[in-house]
């Protein structure tokens, strides 16, 4: 079976270090790859996604880069962190384009402060 | 660009009542609309979708409809339960991007 794994579960950095978050697909090839960020009581955010090795998509401008250097693993990164990037942030896998769900991982609880 | 909005914000109702949730999406292209639960700290988790060819479906107590033509699709959960309260969010997506736009969710809250 499938699993996703997000790590870790949760992370305090100050303003102005990097950061890296990393999410890894088991059980599944050539997935759909997804970051979604969660403010505290609001809804989630698509931040990038993936349909393949070195292929990202952006789909808001700001802090944060993405990238896919293996099939199954995503990264989430930034050079310089800002107090607003703290938040909750999700990795999710889909299988093809064709209206399948996405599954998510469990979570980063990030603060930045 | 594309949109979902859901309403309620925060819905509270006593164990044994209905509770329906609604959202409305901007994209005619949507065409495939999935209901997720979020319990505190853990990732989201698919109870039920729909795809624009059906107009209901149901799984035990939790059905979902879709109305194309108003862009309307709601969640009904029947005969609620303490451990239905949770985090529930709509989402709309595309079959040619892959992308799901979430609502903004729903806090459901059911009192003993």
């Amino acid at each position: 079976s499938q699993t996703i794994h997000q790590w870790p579960a949760t992370l305090v950095q100050p303003v102005g270090s990097p950061l890296s978050l990393e999410c890894t697909v088991e059980g599944t090839s050539n997935p759909n790859l997804y970051w979604y960020r969660q403010a505290a009581g609001r809804g989630l955010q698509l931040l990038f996604y993936s349909v393949g090795i070195g292929q990202i998509s952006s789909e808001v401008p700001q802090n944060l880069s993405a990238s896919r250097p293996q099939d199954r693993q995503f990264i989430l990164s930034s050079k310089k962190l800002l107090l607003s990037d703290s938040g909750f942030y999700l990795c999710a896998w889909g299988q093809g384009i064709s209206q399948a769900p996405l599954h998510f991982g469990n979570g980063t609880r990030l603060t930045v402060t | 660009g594309e949109n979902v909005e859901q309403h309620p914000s925060t819905l509270s109702v006593q164990e044994g009542d209905s509770a329906v949730i609604k959202c409305t999406y901007s994209d005619s292209a949507s065409n495939y609309f999935p209901w997720y639960k979020q319990e505190l700290g853990k990732g989201p988790q698919l109870i039920i979708d729909i795809r624009s060819n059906v107009g209901e479906k149901k799984d035990q107590r939790i059905a979902v409809t879709l109305n194309k033509t108003a862009k309307h699709f709601s969640l009904h959960i029947t005969e609620t339960q303490p451990e239905d309260s949770a985090v529930y969010f709509c989402a709309a997506g595309t079959s040619n991007t892959g992308k799901l736009i979430f609502g903004q969710g729903t806090t459901l809250q059911v009192k003993p």
